[in-house]
């Protein structure tokens, strides 16, 4: 996962309380994503990036809201935490050119517990 | 709606031997790429292989290749010569279109490696 960085890495929390989790690159790639990783779904598109300020909804981006107010960091926001958000979330990057075209880089993940 | 359906949630294969993941997939596109992942222990996505649709030879990397057909829409990836570190889940993804070029996965096969 060089080049690619989420924190923090685990978090617990309270239904109801905000949460942010930030990825960090230093790739200088245009497209970043956020996802989801539940037993039994595989990951879920939760919301991308397509440069600064552009931004867009995935299949499940109800609860959540995103902001890339720079280049190098995509942040995910759970504005008030249901159980239900309880998951692994994965940050990926994306470069639309060049050999690595369409190729996603992962970071680490960050796992929520929501109680 | 694009789908991605891997229909072995979990198989097991001797080390050394040979064993086969399968993946079909829905799409109208006619261009397009698919990728298989895979996720060891560590939690961590590693790219395994890809393919790009418009090409008709099949990806090799290594002990690891797959059988593309288009017209079936299926991707299954072949290991060869098992190794007890290839234990891991394995998800087949597909670019979702009209969505900044992100990945829509399969649920995974959990892949375990015996002595």
């Amino acid at each position: 996962d060089a080049g690619i960085t989420q924190s923090p890495r685990h978090k617990v929390t309270e239904t109801g309380t905000p949460v942010t989790l930030r990825c960090h690159q230093t790739e200088n790639h245009r497209y970043m994503y956020w996802y989801r990783q539940d037993p039994g779904h595989g990951l879920r598109l939760i919301h991308y990036s397509y440069g600064v300020k552009d931004t867009d909804k995935g299949e499940v981006s109800d609860g959540y809201s995103v902001s890339r107010s720079k280049t190098e960091d995509f942040l995910l926001t759970l504005e008030s935490a249901t159980s239900s958000q309880t998951s692994v979330y994965f940050c990926a990057i994306s470069d639309s050119t060049g050999s690595g075209a369409n190729v996603l880089t992962f970071g680490a993940g960050s796992r929520l517990t929501v109680l | 709606a694009q789908t991605v359906t891997q229909s072995q949630p979990e198989m097991s294969v001797q080390e050394a031997e040979t064993v086969t993941l399968s993946c079909t997939y829905d799409t109208s596109e006619n261009n397009y790429y698919l990728f298989w992942y895979k996720q060891p222990p560590s939690r961590q996505m590693i790219l395994v292989i890809r393919q790009e649709a418009y090409k008709q030879q099949n990806a090799t990397e290594n002990r690891f290749s797959v059988n593309f057909q288009k017209a079936a829409k299926s991707f299954s990836l072949k290991i060869s010569d098992s190794q007890l570190g290839d234990t891991a889940m394995y998800f087949c993804a597909f670019i979702y279109s009209n969505s900044g070029y992100a990945l829509n996965f399969g649920k995974g096969t959990s892949l375990l490696v015996t002595p």
